[in-house]
């Protein structure tokens, strides 16, 4: 069965203080892994595609890398404003056209 | 500021009423989704229209009634809506498959329902 697995559910930083959120899948065929960023009610906001295993992005404090089975969200030197949930998100082969299988999140806050 | 535009960003409905959510993108985008999205849950796919028609609903209850009037535009049909169906609505929208990778999702705001 496909499925993406996110962890730590929710992490508390300090600010300044360096971490890293996981998502790890299992999927039949990975097309692409996607990472959002979403602020309490508002919707997901595009971060990051990684297509290959080995792939990096990078977008001020936050470097998303990719293997053959996780990817993790690396987090430098967070700031309060980087307090959001986190979510991963693949489209499988064998779900059929359109179907993109989340994770469940992962829940940041970053203290001052 | 995203480019996927929802409108109401909130609303509140008695259970008897009929109102409907918009979406629009200008991205050229030719698949749109309808999600579901709880507190503290992933967004959950309710309907995705492929070139302006009905390609997967996730078996929805006929109190909501998707619209694609053209590629640009989006509409949720709500009537007799049940309290517990109050959450973030979610208008989303990305290209179509491309040859082995599959292109990223863009989502709007959200529109916010609360069913009295």
């Amino acid at each position: 069965e496909d499925q993406v697995t996110q962890s730590p559910e929710a992490l508390r930083l300090q600010e300044g203080e360096s971490s890293s959120l996981n998502c790890s899948y299992t999927v039949s065929g990975l097309r692409g892994l996607f990472w959002y960023r979403q602020d309490p009610g508002k919707g997901p906001e595009f971060l990051f595609t990684l297509y290959s295993a080995g792939e990096e992005k990078e977008k001020e404090r936050l470097k998303a890398t990719l293997t053959k089975k996780e990817s993790f969200l690396h987090i430098t030197a967070p700031k309060p404003e980087d307090s959001a949930t986190y979510l991963c998100a693949v489209p499988p082969l064998t779900s059929g056209t359109y179907k993109y299988i989340f994770g469940t999140g992962t829940r940041l806050k970053v203290l001052a | 500021d995203t480019e996927v535009t929802q409108t109401p960003k909130h609303l509140v409905m008695g259970m008897t009423n009929k109102k409907s959510l918009k979406c629009e993108q200008h991205m050229g985008h030719r698949a749109m989704y309808w999600y579901k999205q709880k507190a503290k849950k992933p967004p959950e796919l309710m309907f995705v229209y492929s070139y302006e028609k009905l390609s997967i609903n996730e078996s929805v209850p006929s109190r909501f009634s998707p619209e694609c009037p053209n590629s640009s535009l989006l509409n949720l049909h709500l009537h007799a809506l049940q309290p517990e169906d109050s959450a973030l609505y979610l208008c989303a929208s990305s290209q179509d498959r491309g040859q082995g990778v599959d292109s990223p999702l863009h989502f709007g705001n959200g529109t916010r329902l609360t069913v009295t």
